[in-house]
């Protein structure tokens, strides 16, 4: 059972928008920021989007991150074949048993 | 180059001990903090440990406090985990993260490395 929770899986066609949520507590995403991150089949997961909001040099536009409360989303425009992953949100916490926490992550599919 | 490389996995019995190294190399190694995230098979990620910079601030999830230590050698350039009494639980691949850089989290990981396999078992 993960601290963060998001939706198992996800999907969409190509050209369509998704979105994936991700929520926690006051602990959480209530008090520090967000960040996500996308691992492709096989490989090592990678920073998609930082600070809430934020895209590293190299992320395509069509995603977009945003929090609110003690929530966040991850919202991918233009859907492509390229984008079925895994996704994941991670947060720091504040309570006594945790530093980092991770949401047990999002399944991709473009149909 | 930013690049992160784990050696030191393999398979171990329970109650067995290993050190898993990550050799840093293509920036200033001793300016980042350091953590070792998890993914047992087919499961999500699960963050383990962090190291500051110097070494003076270091954290644990409870799931390895007492069992793992992390430590790192800023003129080698690298960063370790050993790990002590190993369970079954424990098998997973390792990944060796790096923050910093653009963002100030704990939890934002600029780089990975490409990970490494540590099987508990008899």
């Amino acid at each position: 059972q993960s601290v963060l929770t998001q939706p198992p899986s996800a999907s969409g066609t190509p050209g369509q928008r998704v979105t994936i949520s991700c929520s926690g507590s006051s602990s959480n995403i209530g008090s520090n920021t967000v960040n996500w991150y996308q691992q492709l089949p096989g490989t090592a997961p990678n920073l998609l989007i930082y600070s809430n909001d934020q895209r590293p040099s190299g992320v395509p536009d069509r995603f977009s991150g945003s929090k609110s409360g003690t929530s966040a989303s991850l919202a991918i425009s233009g859907l492509q074949s390229e984008d079925e992953a895994e996704y994941y949100c991670a947060a720091r916490d504040d309570s006594l048993s945790g530093y980092v926490v991770f949401g047990g992550g999002t399944k991709l599919t473009v149909l | 180059e930013v690049q992160l490389v784990e050696s030191g996995g393999g398979l171990v019995q329970p109650g067995g001990s290993l050190r898993l190294s990550c050799a840093a190399s293509g920036f200033t190694f001793s300016s980042y903090s350091m953590n070792w995230v998890r993914q047992a098979p087919g499961k999500g990620l699960e963050w383990i440990s962090y190291i500051s910079r110097s070494s003076t601030t270091i954290y644990y999830a409870d799931s390895v406090k007492g069992r793992f230590t992390i430590s790192r050698d800023n003129v080698k350039n690298s960063l370790y985990l050993q790990m002590n009494s190993l369970r079954a639980e424990d098998t997973a691949v390792y990944y060796c993260a790096r923050n910093g850089g653009y963002c100030s989290s704990i939890s934002c990981y600029t780089y990975w490395g490409q990970g490494i396999l540590v099987t508990v078992s008899s």
